[in-house]
């Protein structure tokens, strides 16, 4: 079946240690999202990616970047995790933002920050 | 900023209760309303995209209705069953990115 597949589900980190979550798609979409969500809160936008062309959201920090080697995988990087950073970051595609933009996500991967 | 809500925050029902729960958004800009399940420990499953004013959609016991000049949305699940507990996230689009509701988490007791 084609899917959004993230990697760790669970990661452990200290805090101000880099830590990199890992995102795979067999959907061949051109766009790829990361979002953060913290408890009972919406999820958030941090940036996108259309097809190579990086887009970042306004209030996203500079602690947060990200790396699309190619189409099929996204990585979110945070370089120096604090005790703020602690949620669950979702990945998700589509095939383009410009319609109605329907989206397919994976399960996420909780981070903890010590 | 864009705006959107959803009440209840959190919802417990005893098997075989109907349940509904809103979604609202800006009455600007509409272009596309999405209503999600999120189980535990998978990815959020798409149920519904609804683009029309007075749209009304179904898949199985889940409904949704869409009033865009006022900017709500409901969704109804007839007869709960335990496996129909989830999150349910609304996310709203103008035109090109979602903004998301904090969600709905429903609870349904055996």
């Amino acid at each position: 079946d084609a899917m959004v597949i993230q990697n760790p589900r669970y990661q452990v980190t200290q805090f101000g240690k880099p830590v990199t979550l890992s995102c795979s798609q067999t959907l061949n979409h051109n766009v790829m999202y990361w979002y953060q969500q913290k408890s009972s809160q919406a999820p958030k936008l941090l940036f996108h990616y259309y097809d190579k062309d990086f887009n970042n959201e306004a209030d996203t920090p500079d602690n947060f970047q990200s790396r699309r080697p190619n189409t099929s995988f996204c990585f979110l990087d945070i370089r120096s995790p604090g005790l703020g950073d602690a949620a669950m970051y979702l990945c998700a595609t589509s095939r383009d933002p410009v319609t109605y933009n329907e989206q397919f996500f994976g399960p996420g991967t909780r981070l903890t920050v010590l | 900023i864009l705006n959107v809500e959803q009440s209840p925050q959190s919802l417990h029902v005893q098997e075989g209760d109907s349940t509904n729960f809103t979604c609202s958004f800006p009455s600007s800009n509409f272009y596309a309303l999405h209503w999600y399940r999120w189980e535990t420990a998978k990815s959020p499953e798409a149920l519904f995209v609804m683009t029309l004013n007075g749209d009304e959609k179904k898949k199985g016991r889940i409904s949704a209705t869409l009033n865009t000049k006022e900017g709500y949305s409901y969704l109804y699940i007839k007869g709960s069953q335990p496996e129909d507990s989830a999150t349910y996230l609304c996310a709203f689009n103008a035109g090109n990115m979602l903004t998301f509701g904090g969600g709905t988490r429903l609870m349904v007791k055996p």
